[in-house]
């Protein structure tokens, strides 16, 4: 989608070992989300950011770390992956507050496949 | 925890007919709905919001909220074979920290049949 990049957009990766997913922006936008999508349990938030340095964990967060150094960029880390992790993971990004005005704007999605 | 309920489907309707699409929420908190159409590999686009009662229109789209009952509705009139896709409803929750996020339903898969 315009303005909003993931990479890699696909990776094959063994378990246990660490992976980083990045999302990047030139919107400037202040908020920023990783969410991940499994059949049959839709978009489930895993981390979000509201500004520099700024996170908060979602409802599926264990076994996930994010970073967010600048606006523009919003890491996502497995910091040891499994099998479990196996997903589709979207990063959304939104202009700011009230979310009724904006919504959110997604990427084009990573698929990570852990063997 | 927060959720967002729809019944996953496949809702199958004729071509030219209403599809009505469901979606329950259960905190009462919740200001603003959305919906959302995901198309088979690709990623979510938002096709409406709302966060008044009632109704709001945008060309062969109506989102419904009635905030007593905890639901949203989409109905999509003179369906055609292109709106074949999943519909996601979505519901903000407030969170800490002046942050807002969106929790998402597991989605409704609608079949437009010729």
């Amino acid at each position: 989608d315009a303005g909003i990049t993931q990479s890699p957009r696909h990776k094959v990766t063994e378990t246990g070992t660490p992976v980083t997913l990045r999302c990047h922006q030139t919107e400037n936008h202040r908020y920023m989300y990783w969410y991940r999508q499994d059949p049959g349990h839709g978009l489930r938030l895993i981390h979000y950011s509201y500004g520099v340095k700024d996170t908060d964990k979602g409802e599926v967060s264990d076994g996930y770390s994010v970073s967010r150094s600048k606006t523009e960029d919003f890491l996502l880390t497995l910091e040891s992956a499994t099998s479990s992790q196996t997903s589709v993971y979207f990063c959304a990004i939104s202009p700011g507050l009230p979310l009724a005005n904006y919504g959110y704007t997604f990427g084009s999605g990573t698929r990570l496949t852990v063997v | 925890q927060k959720e967002v309920e729809q019944n996953s489907g496949p809702l199958s309707v004729p071509e030219g007919a209403i599809a009505s699409l469901n979606c329950t929420y259960s905190d009462r908190g919740s200001q603003s709905f959305f919906w959302y159409r995901q198309y088979s590999g690709k990623s979510p686009e938002l096709i409406m919001s709302i966060y008044s009662n009632g109704d709001k229109e945008d060309g062969r789209f109506t989102a419904q909220l009635n905030k007593a009952s905890q639901y949203v509705s989409l109905l999509i009139r003179d369906s055609q074979p292109s709106d074949s896709a999943t519909y996601l409803c979505a519901v903000n929750i407030e969170g800490a920290s002046s942050a807002s996020k969106i929790i998402f339903g597991s989605g409704t898969r609608l079949s437009i049949r010729p």
